[in-house]
């Protein structure tokens, strides 16, 4: 069984671009997330799909940041426009259940390493 | 969430047991305790969770103190393989997987 997929595994562009990160979950997995680590920072929360529904969005640092989950199976999530700030790596995450009243195992994936320069 | 503790880093010879730490004395009576490590330019990969009971996998077993305000991850017979940081989270039932990462245990299995 294929695990969760992110791609591309690294991206680099200029400030001002804008990218846009995917990510496939594993198949059937209602819950989707996408967590993010910065430069010497820990990793941290950014949102949660469950199907397409955003569950919570909590943790996006601000509206340059977008994340879509259409038809409820793959994520992307774009960054529009980059700053240098948002150089980091970043993870999707899925899990199956009703996340709201199961407590489960997030498999993750490799992530998206990005650099903005 | 309930804040987590856990030391720095700590080696551990192969082959020998690795047991990993963890303080979280003002945890609450609906956290579980989570378990995952991500092994350098790899995405986090869950070990184990436990809310009150001991628990065992096939990859390590977690002892958590009767009070719960901490627990311990062991990891039986720890290979180079096992190299890692390892984090320790305190999530709520029915928070399902919103993490809360912290700095976590950077375990260095030697030869």
């Amino acid at each position: 069984e294929a695990g969760v997929t992110q791609f591309p595994s690294h991206s680099v562009i200029e400030k001002g671009q804008t990218v846009t990160l995917r990510c496939d979950p594993i198949s059937g997995h209602d819950n989707l997330y996408w967590y993010r680590r910065v430069m010497g920072k820990e990793i941290k929360f950014l949102l949660h799909f469950v199907k397409e529904s955003k569950q919570d969005e909590s943790g996006m640092p601000n509206n340059r940041f977008l994340a879509e989950r259409t038809g409820g199976t793959y994520s992307t999530l774009k960054v529009q426009p980059a700053e240098l700030e948002d150089s980091g790596v970043y993870f999707c995450a899925s899990s199956q259940g009703r996340a709201l009243a199961m407590n489960t195992e997030a498999f993750f994936g490799q992530g998206t390493r990005l650099t903005v320069v | 969430d309930a804040k987590t503790t856990q030391p720095t880093s700590m080696d551990c010879a192969e082959g020998r047991a690795a047991n990993l730490p963890c303080n979280h004395s003002t945890i609450s009576g609906n956290e579980y305790v989570y378990w995952y490590r991500q092994i350098h330019s790899q995405g986090p990969q869950y070990i184990i969770h436990g809310l009150k009971n001991n628990e065992t996998n096939e990859m390590a077993s977690l002892i958590i103190t009767e009070d719960r305000k901490s627990s311990t991850l062991i990891l039986p017979h720890a290979t180079l393989r096992d190299t890692a940081v390892y984090y320790c989270i305190a999530q709520a039932r029915g928070g399902g997987n919103k993490l809360t990462f912290g700095t976590g245990t950077q375990l260095k299995v030697e030869l």
